[in-house]
C-alpha cells in the first residue's frame, strides 16, 4: 500500500521560499505512470491544485502558481519536492501531495483523480 | 477553466436518512468526475471514480451517477462517519475541484 508523507518547515517567513518534500513508501515513486501532485488547501477553504510531476521530471503548474513554483523529484529517494517562492500571507496553508492517476492520449497526459493522499503539513507564513 | 459548482453549501441530516449531494460543471466533462471526503483534520479521501465507480474500500452506501454537467453523490443512508466535508473534482491538464458541500448532522 503506497504511502505519502509530507515534511518541512511549519514557519516561513514572507517574500521567502517554501520548501516541502514528499516521501512515498510502500513502493517506488517510478512504477507506474503517475503524476505526483501538490495540493494545498487554507484554513476553511477550499482545495487548490498547484501542480505535478511525472518520474521524467516532465511537469505542469496551475497557472496562477506558475511563477513561483518548481517542483522536482528524486527517484533514488523515493521523493518528489515543492519550492514556492516569494511566500505571502495568502500562502499560508495546509499542503498536501497526492498521486494523480493519468489519462494521457499522444502525448497529452490529464489527471483523472487523486489517490492516496499524504496527511497533509500546515505552512504558516509570518516573521 | 470548467467551474465545478457544489450544491447545497451545507446539508443538515440525521442519521439514518439519505443524502444527495450535487456538482456541476460549467461544461462538460463526460463522465470524467472524482468526488472526495474530508474530515476534520484530515487528508481528503477519494470516494469515487469516474462518475460511479467507488474506490476501494469505500461502503457501498456511497453511489454517484452523472454525466456531461451534471452530477450526484449519493449517500442511501447516513452513518455517524459520514458527516464530512465533499469535494468534486474533474479530469484536466489543470484539475479544480468544486467549493464543497458540508454534511452536518441534524
Amino acid at each position: 500500500q503506497v504511502r505519502l508523507q509530507e515534511s518541512g518547515p511549519g514557519l516561513v517567513k514572507p517574500s521567502q521560499t517554501l520548501s516541502l518534500t514528499c516521501t512515498v513508501s510502500g513502493g517506488s515513486i517510478s512504477s507506474g505512470s503517475y503524476y505526483w501532485s501538490w495540493i494545498r488547501q487554507p484554513a476553511g477553504k477550499g482545495l487548490e491544485w498547484i501542480g505535478r510531476i511525472y518520474t521524467t521530471g516532465s511537469t505542469n503548474y496551475n497557472p496562477s502558481l506558475k511563477s513561483r513554483v518548481t517542483i522536482s523529484i528524486d527517484t533514488s529517494k523515493n521523493q518528489f519536492s515543492l519550492k514556492l517562492s516569494s511566500v505571502t500571507a495568502t500562502d499560508m496553508a495546509v499542503y498536501y501531495c497526492a498521486r494523480g492517476n493519468p489519462y494521457c492520449t499522444g502525448s497529452s497526459c490529464l489527471i483523472n483523480w487523486f489517490d492516496p493522499w499524504g496527511q497533509g503539513t500546515l505552512v504558516t507564513v509570518s516573521s | 477553466e470548467i467551474v465545478l459548482t457544489q450544491s447545497p453549501a451545507t446539508l443538515s441530516l440525521s442519521p439514518g436518512e439519505r443524502a444527495t449531494l450535487s456538482c456541476r460543471a460549467s461544461q462538460s466533462v463526460s463522465r470524467y468526475l472524482a468526488w472526495y471526503q474530508q474530515k476534520p483534520g484530515q487528508a481528503p479521501r477519494l470516494l469515487i471514480y469516474d462518475a460511479s465507480n467507488r474506490a476501494t474500500g469505500i461502503p457501498a452506501r456511497f453511489s454517484g451517477r452523472g454525466s456531461g454537467t451534471d452530477f450526484t453523490l449519493t449517500i442511501s443512508s447516513l452513518e455517524p462517519e459520514d458527516f464530512a466535508v465533499y469535494y468534486c473534482q474533474h479530469r484536466s491538464n489543470w484539475p479544480t475541484f468544486g467549493q464543497g458541500t458540508r454534511l452536518e448532522i441534524k
